[in-house]
């Protein structure tokens, strides 16, 4: 079974400048979620969709991020324009529910450094 | 809002000994699920082990198992027979099961305690 695939998998960006992610969950998974993790901290929850609709973006600065899951499977995070405090590894996850009950999957993240 | 506390940033053990890492966790809710889940160095982040609040049996997985003690809302974890490839960064986390909350089916994380495997 294919994981959790996140391209890319570095960046490099200046700040002011836009940069997306991609993210492609395990096949048949309804759920899908983004996380930040800056470095020495753990994952934050930065959006979860079940299908195509958002059920949690409660902690996504929607100022300057955005996201998508079109068709219910694949996932772009958006960032326009970037900080310097958004250095951190994006990290995307999956589960085939949306319970606690289900197993989220991780991706390898993307490392984002903001200069 | 639920809390996810690691005291223990850095933590080092000898190849075939045993380690136990420490979390305690804040909240308000009786239904929950408690995960421990390993980083690796450059790796992805996979689950070691779950336990579901109502269950009173400690969970235990090969090599892996927990001290779950929900009165003092301590989760720790306890490896056995530690070896070269546990070393990796490893984070507590919470999810909440009570229905129609906010936070339900949302992992929180703690700050990840970094485990050193010596040979």
């Amino acid at each position: 079974e294919a994981g959790v695939a996140q391209s890319p998998r570095y960046k490099i960006i200046e700040k002011r400048q836009s940069v997306a992610f991609w993210c492609n969950p395990i096949s048949g998974h309804a759920t899908l979620y983004w996380y930040q993790q800056i470095l020495g901290q753990g994952p934050k929850l930065l959006i979860q969709f079940q299908n195509n609709g958002v059920v949690d973006d409660s902690q996504l600065p929607k100022d300057r991020f955005s996201a998508e899951r079109l068709k219910g499977v694949d996932s772009t995070l958006k960032i326009q324009p970037a900080k310097l405090e958004d250095s951190a590894v994006y990290l995307c996850a999956s589960s085939l529910g949306w319970a606690g009950t289900d197993t989220q999957y991780f991706g390898p993240g993307t490392r984002l450094t903001v200069l | 809002a639920q809390t996810v506390t690691q005291s223990q940033p850095e933590m080092s053990v000898q190849e075939a000994e045993t380690v136990t890492l420490s979390c305690t966790y804040d909240t308000s809710e009786n239904n929950y699920y408690l995960f421990w889940y390993k980083q690796p160095p450059s790796r992805q982040m996979i689950l070691v082990i779950r336990q579901e609040a109502y269950k009173q049996q400690n969970a235990t997985e090969n090599r892996f198992s927990v001290n779950f003690q929900k009165a003092a809302k301590s989760f720790s974890l306890k490896i056995s027979d530690s070896q070269l490839g546990d070393t990796a960064m490893y984070f507590c986390a919470f999810c909440s099961l009570g229905a129609g909350g906010t936070s339900y089916g949302k992992l929180t994380f703690g700050q990840g305690t970094i485990l050193t495997v010596h040979p």
